[in-house]
């Protein structure tokens, strides 16, 4: 397998400030690195693919400019929630593949998620 | 886009019976994983099985990718094996990225 590390676990803010969430594959490098979010009792909707190097992918409606994506490393990926409010609290949820041939078609590993709780 | 709907969604067992769990696609894809989620949200990883049928202990899959469809087999199920059951299929040349089902929520009473 694959270790991927997202921190934090949990977090919760007051509404109107950012948090940043960290995504990190532990033993393999990642130019791609996957962001989700989970509402409760739902199934996990895909937001945006971060490219190291590059500007992320945001899936169709998705703000690109509240949810701020850094991928700044191999290992690192970092999600920004700019100005959170009550509506963004969710389970954020990362995930990244291994190298391999055709790349695409590898196996996807998960980060632990982080729950948010904007008050 | 590709459709991905799981059967049944919620199911409750008896420990010690057996299930099993549909996933069925709409468009060829070149990746399917079958994923636990446990109750602190960490998604576990079943199988990677874009085709073919795998096992692992009491857990066994079967991708027939022609016909579009999964299967997750549990076996003499425990109350462990309690959670949500997600497939995730990744379409052919749209960057890797993995679309889920909405789950099977699976209970199985002790």
């Amino acid at each position: 397998g694959a270790v991927v590390s997202q921190h934090p676990s949990w977090v919760i803010c007051k509404s109107g400030t950012s948090v940043k969430i960290e995504c990190r594959s532990l033993d393999f490098q990642a130019t791609t690195m996957f962001w989700y979010r989970q509402f409760p009792k739902q199934s996990l909707m895909l937001m945006a693919t971060s490219n190291e190097g590059s500007k992320a992918t945001y899936e169709q409606g998705v703000e690109k400019d509240k949810f701020l994506i850094n991928h700044a490393s191999l290992t690192l990926s970092t999600l920004t929630v700019t100005s959170a409010h009550p509506e963004d609290s969710s389970f954020y949820i990362c995930s990244a593949k291994k190298p391999g041939h055709p790349w695409d078609s590898t196996e996807a590993f998960f980060g632990q998620g982080t729950r948010l709780t904007v008050v | 886009g590709i459709q991905v709907e799981q059967s049944p969604p919620d199911l409750i067992l008896q420990e010690g019976a057996n299930s099993t769990l549909r996933c069925n696609f709409s468009d060829s894809v070149n990746n399917l994983q079958w994923f636990h989620q446990n109750p602190w949200g960490q998604l576990i990883n079943l199988f990677y099985i874009p085709s073919g049928t795998k096992q692992n202990g009491r857990l066994s899959a079967t991708t027939v990718a022609t016909e579009r469809y999964s299967l997750l087999y549990i076996s003499s199920s425990q109350t462990t094996d309690s959670g949500v059951y997600f497939c995730a299929v990744g379409p052919y040349n749209q960057g890797g990225k993995l679309i889920f089902g909405q789950g099977t929520e699976l209970s199985v009473k002790p």
